[in-house]
């Protein structure tokens, strides 16, 4: 299987900070790579696909870059909805696989 | 707007059985591919299973292959995954996912997920 690697795990930021997090695969995916928002107790939310690609109705805040192996997800101005753990999906094989996640705190 | 329901989560002894249904509304079920997610407590998410719109090669993870089967019924739009031999670690929140992609036969992110089930294997 491809296993995906987020850094870091747990990120303390303020409101209105810049916040990036990394996610890195163990072999090159191209661009099949999701990142979803999770609130406890909520299913996740896709936020982007094909590494860059904005969902429909998700804030242009958030973007997304990387191809191959390294990818990032960066939130331009952090808002107090944005207070979540952030995963990354691969699906460059017939095996989904997710990173362990990143929890964005309020620091 | 597209809905996914869960149900047929509990508490469970391990070695049985349980079956899981998503009701699915909002979309045109029978075109999609439909993914099995699940989420271990305080844990990150897992991928289980997919099954392609129209019912052929099922792929499954590891961890649950040759215990759980995944299947559909596109006249009850209804997703469903049978839970053979459960385990402890099996316990979790389960999450029916509308895979992205129409006709597609691999899978894609997903865009569309239920609220979750939740099964407690325990003793």
């Amino acid at each position: 299987d491809i296993q995906m690697t987020q850094s870091p795990s747990t990120l303390s930021a303020s409101v209105g900070d810049r916040v990036t997090i990394t996610c890195r695969a163990s072999q090159s995916i191209n661009s099949w790579l999701a990142w979803y928002q999770q609130k406890p107790g909520k299913a996740p939310k896709l936020l982007i696909y094909e590494a860059s690609i904005l969902q429909s109705g998700v804030p242009s805040r958030f973007s997304g870059s990387g191809s191959g192996t390294e990818f990032t997800l960066t939130i331009s101005s952090l808002q107090p909805d944005d207070f979540a753990t952030y995963y990354c999906q691969q699906y460059n094989s017939y095996s989904p696989t997710f990173g362990q996640g990143t929890k964005v705190e309020i620091k | 707007q597209v809905q996914l329901v869960e149900s047929g989560g509990g508490v469970v002894q391990p070695g049985t059985s349980l079956r899981l249904s998503c009701a699915a509304s909002g979309f045109i079920f029978r075109s999609y591919g439909m993914h099995w997610v699940r989420q271990a407590p305080g844990k990150g998410l897992e991928w289980v299973a997919l099954i392609p719109y129209d019912g052929t090669n099922k792929y499954y993870a590891d961890s649950v292959k040759g215990r759980f089967t995944i299947s559909r019924d596109n006249s009850e739009n209804t997703l469903y995954l049978q839970m053979n031999s459960l385990r402890a670690e099996d316990t979790a929140v389960y999450f029916c996912a509308k895979d992205s992609i129409l006709a597609a036969q691999s899978p894609h992110y997903f865009d569309s997920w239920g609220q979750g089930t939740l099964v407690t294997v325990s003793s």
